[in-house]
């Protein structure tokens, strides 16, 4: 069975300051890992996405995550946190095979403050 | 055009009337999914189509149900509306025959059931 966690439903930075949304996932499979982001009224858009390829995986707006097996993570990062970063953000997860489906952590909610 | 339509984008009914939402998809994927997104719970997966003849429940399929009318088509129906099924519902698609399950989301549908 496939499991996210996502710590912290509610995350504050300053403006410029570094982002840090965390996540934790178990899979029993080699897992592939998502990250979606979710603005104000609007559907959700794939940031990044882990695919067994390279361990750190850069996606749109400067954000980035590091696969970590040994810590079962895929930490969002940002260096320098923009006002229009604030959205919800969804980490993901889905297993290989005929039936795999997403998995979805619980979301954290990114406020960016000037 | 968006690559995910969902109709409506708003709606308010009463308790106990019969509402459909309405999915269409141009990206050519087989896989269709009607997800609730409620504060706090994050997305749950109410019903999931992998072709035209597969229909399968979700986490939270009661009160809903759904018709595959054609593999861009994933309707979504609550025959008695009740006021906890007020939430943002979201369609997505994704093709299996990629090697990950990367999800295409609609823009959403907001209802309220008063």
């Amino acid at each position: 069975a496939q499991s996210v966690t996502q710590l912290g439903s509610h995350v504050s930075v300053s403006e410029g300051a570094l982002v840090l949304l965390r996540c934790n996932y178990s899979s029993s499979v080699p897992p592939y890992l998502f990250w979606y982001v979710q603005y104000p009224n609007q559907g959700l858009q794939l940031l990044l996405k882990y695919t067994s390829a390279a361990t750190l995986v850069k996606g749109i707006n400067g954000f980035e995550a590091e696969f970590k097996k040994s810590e079962t993570s895929f930490h969002l990062t940002k260096p320098s946190a923009h006002m229009s970063d604030a959205a919800e953000y969804f980490c993901a997860v889905s297993g290989a095979g005929n039936n795999r489906k997403l998995i979805w952590g619980l979301g954290t909610s990114l406020a960016v403050n000037p | 055009d968006a690559d995910v339509t969902q109709t409506p984008r708003n709606r308010i009914t009463k308790t106990g009337k019969r509402i459909m939402l309405e999915c269409s998809q141009t990206k050519g994927h087989d896989r269709m999914y009607w997800y609730r997104q409620d504060p706090g719970l994050g997305l749950r997966l109410i019903y999931y189509s992998f072709d035209v003849k597969d229909i399968n429940k979700g986490e939270i399929s009661d009160g809903y149900s759904v018709s595959r009318q054609a593999q861009a088509k994933f309707s979504l129906s609550l025959e008695s509306a009740i006021p906890n099924q007020t939430a943002l519902y979201f369609c997505a698609t994704s093709d299996s025959r990629a090697m990950n399950t990367e999800a295409f989301f609609g823009q959403g549908t907001r209802l309220t059931v008063v």
